[in-house]
């Protein structure tokens, strides 16, 4: 098993839709969780740290399921901006080491 | 100093030379990361700095890859003897201990091909 898993997708949408991705982890213990954004060709790009309650920014809404190891992203009202890789990133165990799923890929379309 | 800086973009190389691969991260950022990522896949951990300690290195990394951070600033990535295999992305990233807040800051990362 992967220790950071996503499904990569192309996730495929019309502009408006509602769609979400999820990630799991293999570390029962890890603390840190963040999702990253990265564009074709591009550096990835801090999106969101997931705090354990839940956060929100903006149509951006990240979730942590502890008791089943998985994260999601939630993004509303897509925008054909949003077409990009969602990388999901889990500190395994409370590494200082970030640890990178293989990236879910979204494609919005008009 | 607005971001992190990697040095040079692109890079192609024959099979067999060494290459070095340079990284600025930002200047009050005492963590430092090398990554190396390859089409359809996330970024693969290779190494880590703490100012100017290699606290971790991966499995990945062979002994043909070897890295540095003099004075706890720049850092280099070095790779003899290079393969066809090692053509992806190198990545470089940098944070303060604040990682929550603010995350892993990268560079726009060298592109490595081996002809």
């Amino acid at each position: 098993r992967k220790e950071v898993e996503q499904d990569p997708g192309p996730f495929n949408v019309p502009e408006g839709a509602t769609v979400a991705f999820n990630c799991t982890y293999s570390n029962s213990a890890s603390q840190s969780f963040f999702w990253y954004r990265q564009d074709c060709r591009k550096e990835p790009k801090l999106l969101m740290s997931v705090y354990s309650s839940g956060n929100e920014d903006g149509r951006f809404t990240a979730q942590l399921n502890r008791a089943s190891q998985y994260i999601s992203l939630l993004i509303r009202d897509s925008k054909l901006s949003d077409s990009a890789t969602y990388l999901c990133v889990v500190n395994l165990g409370g590494s200082y080491i970030p640890t990178f799923g293989r990236g879910t890929s979204l494609i919005v379309h008009p | 100093d607005t971001g992190v800086s990697q040095n040079p973009r692109h890079k192609i190389t024959k099979r067999g030379q060494n290459v070095t691969f340079r990284c600025d991260p930002i200047s009050e950022h005492n963590r430092l990361y090398w990554y190396r990522q390859t089409l359809g896949q996330g970024p693969e951990f290779l190494t880590y700095f703490q100012n100017e300690a290699q606290l971790e290195k991966s499995r990945l990394l062979s002994d043909r890859f070897s890295a540095e951070r003099p004075k706890g600033s720049f850092s280099t990535l070095e790779i003899q003897r290079t393969e066809q295999g090692d053509s992806a992305m190198y990545l470089c990233a940098s944070s303060t201990r604040d990682t929550f807040n603010y995350g892993y800051t990268f560079g726009s990362g060298t592109r490595l091909t081996v002809v």
